[in-house]
């Protein structure tokens, strides 16, 4: 039974806001959010964290309603660098090895 | 730049052979971690290690086995080579410092078997 949930693609344009959900329903009491963007060829790169409510950092917001259930993360005016394969990933603190699912593969149009 | 280095960057080799990558983790980070990326298995965990020591297991397979030495730097190898070895493999790395669950991933070492 997969962890997460989240859509495999998404499609939107330079300067929108782009929000990605992810659905966690087996999410435990230990459990973090946690998001990871990746290039093509490259390795998984930390994005933001959080356990509740709302976190925000200098590239991303995430919002986690009260139930924890499930997760958006928002990317404030997309550029075309932005285009990348997302992961949500639900995971106890100092979690071993983490669990990737298939992403969401994120395309920026001009 | 993630300050963990692997080295090869590419790597071509044929069925049946023995191959060796090796990852430097960032500066102070204890733990290190291996995944392995393919088309049709997504990024799977392999295996960590924690300051020399092996700390958890994925979905590593008998033919292939790591270890980390007293610098920190980890090796992994691939042993009997298959075609179905072809892949991305990452190495990660963590510390005290970061967010929980924060894994500093390194530039990946691409295996092709033929």
């Amino acid at each position: 039974l997969a962890k997460t949930t989240q859509p495999i693609s998404m499609d939107s344009y330079e300067g929108q806001e782009v929000n990605i959900t992810c659905s966690h329903n087996n999410i435990a009491t230990n459990d973090y959010i946690t998001w990871y963007q990746q290039f093509p060829s490259q390795g998984p790169r930390f994005i933001i964290q959080g356990y509740k409510t709302k976190v925000t950092n200098e590239v991303a917001s995430l919002f986690i309603p009260a139930d924890r259930k499930s997760s958006t993360l928002s990317l404030p005016r997309v550029s075309l660098s932005d285009t990348a394969v997302y992961y949500c990933l639900v995971e106890v603190v100092g979690a071993d090895g983490l669990t990737f699912g298939k992403g969401t593969h994120l395309i920026i149009q001009p | 730049d993630s300050g963990v280095t692997q080295t090869p960057k590419h790597l071509i080799t044929a069925t049946g052979q023995r191959v060796t990558l090796r990852c430097s983790p960032r500066s102070g980070d204890l733990s290190v971690y291996w995944y392995q990326q393919s088309l049709d298995q997504g990024l799977q965990f392999l295996i960590q290690y924690y300051n020399g020591e092996e700390r958890a297991k994925g979905n590593i397979l008998e033919r292939f086995s790591a270890q980390q030495f007293p610098d920190l730097h980890s090796e992994l190898n691939l042993s009997s080579l298959e075609l179905g070895d072809s892949a991305l493999y990452f190495c990660a790395s963590s510390g005290v410092a970061g967010w929980y669950n924060e894994q500093f991933f390194g530039p990946g070492t691409r295996l092709t078997v033929l």
